[in-house]
């Protein structure tokens, strides 16, 4: 099983500030078979990224999903309010997927 | 715009089967090359997928449950059912269905259903 380990627990920042997420794997993912998703209270998960870099339909250009192997990067480049959310990496390289215990940004 | 609803009891007693029923809309759950699987996400906690079935039959776990899960699809209803037995405190979650290709992203997801195991 791929562990992903996602850093930091808790962003605080401000809107307009960038922010820059991390999701680590405990073994490489392969062909960067890598999501993100945002979540906020009482709603499911929304994709954001996928295959690590792909933006999905309708999400904003300021989301920038980056990197391969066991490191992962989602970078929020300019914070909106609507932006606060939980976020989470998915990993669907193998027939077992995987998520990260979530990154909370919230507003400073 | 394909929609997914989960639905089934919000309360279900230690040791017995919880059973959840997710109906698809805006498009056909028989749809080639798609499968339709479960998470869960434990109240304050991340997420956890549950299992997944393509429409042919083929299923697939997660190996930490797959001891207890069962997932079915009734065609007819444009429906998929998930079956977990003998629950404990310890299964309490908001149940998600979703749609995904074999080794791919969930997308989309239903609104989810807490479900609490206490007697």
């Amino acid at each position: 099983e791929i562990v992903l380990t996602q850093s930091p627990g808790t962003l605080s920042l401000s809107p307009g500030e960038r922010a820059t997420l991390s999701c680590r794997a405990s073994q490489s993912v392969s062909s960067s078979y890598l999501a993100w998703y945002q979540q906020k209270p009482g709603q499911a998960p929304r994709l954001l990224i996928y295959d690590a870099s792909s933006r999905a339909t309708g999400i904003p250009d300021r989301f920038r999903g980056s990197g391969s192997g066991t490191d992962f990067t989602l970078t929020i480049s300019r914070l909106e309010p609507e932006d606060f959310a939980v976020y989470y990496c998915q990993q669907y390289g193998r027939s077992m997927y995987t998520f990260g215990q979530g990154t909370k940004l919230e507003i400073k | 715009q394909l929609q997914l609803q989960e639905s089934g009891p919000g309360l279900v007693k230690p040791s017995e089967t919880l059973s959840l029923t997710c109906t698809v809309s805006g498009g056909s759950i028989s749809s080639s090359h798609y499968y339709w699987g479960w998470i869960r996400q434990p109240p304050g906690k991340g997420l956890e997928w549950i299992g997944s079935f393509y429409y042919s039959g083929s299923t697939y776990y997660n190996p930490s449950l797959e001891n207890r899960v069962a997932v079915s699809v009734d065609t007819s209803k444009n429906q998929f059912s998930l079956k977990l037995s003998s629950v404990t405190a310890a299964d309490t979650a908001v149940y998600f269905c979703a749609r995904h290709d074999f080794l791919k992203w969930f997308d989309p997801w239903g609104q989810g259903t807490l479900v609490t195991v206490s007697s």
